[in-house]
């Protein structure tokens, strides 16, 4: 069965200062992986997808993720951080040739510091 | 076009009754998908509805059920409330099997 391990419940970045939050996956056959956000007392919006081809995905707001098969890692990382990016971010695997049901990580809360 | 509805958006209700929550995927879909959120397990997936038909379940005990009308609208219910599920429950809607889900803002239960 598929999983996903994100590496920090909060991360803290200075404004203008780059973005990283981890995520680590597994799965039994080639997956699809996606990044969601999650805006307070919303739904989750979708930021970006890797399904085939490029491993460097470019999402919405200026963010990206690359997925390393060897790694086993679909990091997502924007350049310059947003005040408006303080969210909570969720990675998460499908298997898509198996099922749809979508496996989401715990979340990571991203705040962003005057 | 309108995003995925969900009503009501807030519920409160008391322990052992039952609720029904509904969900209006996006025109022109017709997969639906609901999550349970609470802040211990956080998005954990309930079971998914294609062409009126659940293709997949969760591990959720059988008090939570579902359906989905040929319209592609999907309702799920929890019958006997325990405290446990008081949650946010979010629906989510695709164009087909292996696309792209689409969230709404979901409905907030409170079981006291």
């Amino acid at each position: 069965a598929q999983s996903v391990t994100q590496l920090g419940s909060h991360v803290s970045v200075s404004e203008g200062a780059l973005v990283l939050l981890r995520c680590n996956y597994s799965s039994s056959v080639p997956p699809y992986l996606f990044w969601y956000v999650q805006y307070p007392n919303q739904g989750l919006q979708l930021l970006l997808k890797y399904t085939t081809g490029a491993t460097l995905v470019k999402g919405i707001n200026g963010f990206e993720a690359e997925f390393k098969k060897s790694e086993t890692s679909f990091h997502l990382t924007k350049p310059s951080a947003h005040m408006s990016d303080a969210a909570e971010y969720f990675c998460a695997v499908s298997e898509p040739r198996r099922d749809d049901k979508i496996i989401f990580g715990k979340g990571t809360r991203l705040h962003i510091l005057p | 076009k309108a995003g995925v509805t969900q009503t009501p958006r807030y519920l409160i209700k008391t322990r052992g009754q039952q609720v029904t929550l509904s969900c209006s995927p996006i025109s022109g879909h017709r997969s639906v998908s609901w999550y349970q959120q609470t802040p211990g397990q956080g998005l954990q997936f309930l079971f998914e509805y294609f062409s009126e038909t659940q293709r997949n379940k969760g591990n959720f005990p059988g008090r939570f059920s579902g359906r989905q009308f040929s319209n592609s609208r999907s309702e799920m219910n929890v019958s006997t409330l325990e405290l446990g599920d008081s949650a946010l429950y979010l629906c989510a809607s695709s164009a087909g099997l292996q696309e792209t889900q689409y969230f709404g803002p979901g409905t907030r239960l409170l079981v006291l």
